[in-house]
């Protein structure tokens, strides 16, 4: 079965200063991976998506994230981050299985850009 | 125009009431979710729609019950409400597999007392 694990809680982060959220995964099988952004009161909204070829992903609002298949990481970075980034990150995987797919998210991760 | 709009944002009700959360979209998606946000912060899919007919039930209770009477929608009715479910109810839609991006509603606020 998959799953998905989000290491940090809530991550502070000064403005400008860059940011990594981990996010690991688990499966038997390949995997479709995904970063969500929620912000306060809204429902989710994808950042970026792996599905195949380069494992360096660019998203949106300058996010990009790196799929290590050793180390089964989809771990999501900003150079710098900014007031607006505020928000919670989600981390899904999603096992391919030709046209049943779902996707399991992690528990999230609070990101608090300090001014 | 909103993508996928649910109703109502907010529900209060007591325990064991019935009660419903509808769902649209308007951007011609096919496949439809419901998913439960609980008080973690957990989000955990529940059921997903394609063409209307239903492609994941996820363990659900009984007591939910999904209807989709078209495309563009995907209500879902909770009967005997417990205290348990009290969480943030979302909709999302997406074209085609679960994998393509997934729009979703604001959420519903379920609280029962």
């Amino acid at each position: 079965a998959q799953s998905v694990t989000q290491l940090d809680s809530q991550v502070p982060v000064f403005e400008e200063a860059p940011v990594e959220l981990r996010c690991n995964y688990s499966s038997s099988v390949s995997v479709y991976l995904f970063w969500y952004v929620q912000y306060p009161n809204q429902g989710l909204q994808l950042l970026l998506k792996y599905l195949s070829g380069s494992t360096l992903v660019k998203g949106i609002n300058g996010f990009e994230a790196e799929f290590n298949k050793s180390q089964t990481s989809f771990h999501l970075r900003k150079p710098s981050v900014h007031i607006s980034d505020t928000a919670e990150y989600f981390c899904a995987v999603s096992e391919i299985n030709f046209g049943n797919e779902k996707l399991t998210f992690g528990t999230g991760t609070r990101l608090t850009i300090i001014p | 125009d909103t993508a996928v709009s649910q109703t109502p944002k907010y529900l209060v009700t007591q325990m064991g009431n019935d009660k419903s959360i509808k769902c649209e979209q308007n951007l011609g998606h096919d496949t439809m979710y419901w998913y439960k946000q609980d008080s973690k912060k957990f989000l955990k899919i529940m059921f997903s729609y394609n063409n209307k007919e239903l492609i994941i039930n996820e363990t659900v209770p009984n007591r939910f019950s999904p209807k989709s009477p078209d495309k563009a929608h995907l209500n879902l009715h909770i009967n005997s409400l417990e205290l348990g479910d009290s969480a943030v109810y979302f909709c999302a839609s997406s074209q085609g597999q679960a994998y393509n991006e997934q729009f979703f509603g604001p959420g519903t606020r379920l609280t029962v007392l």
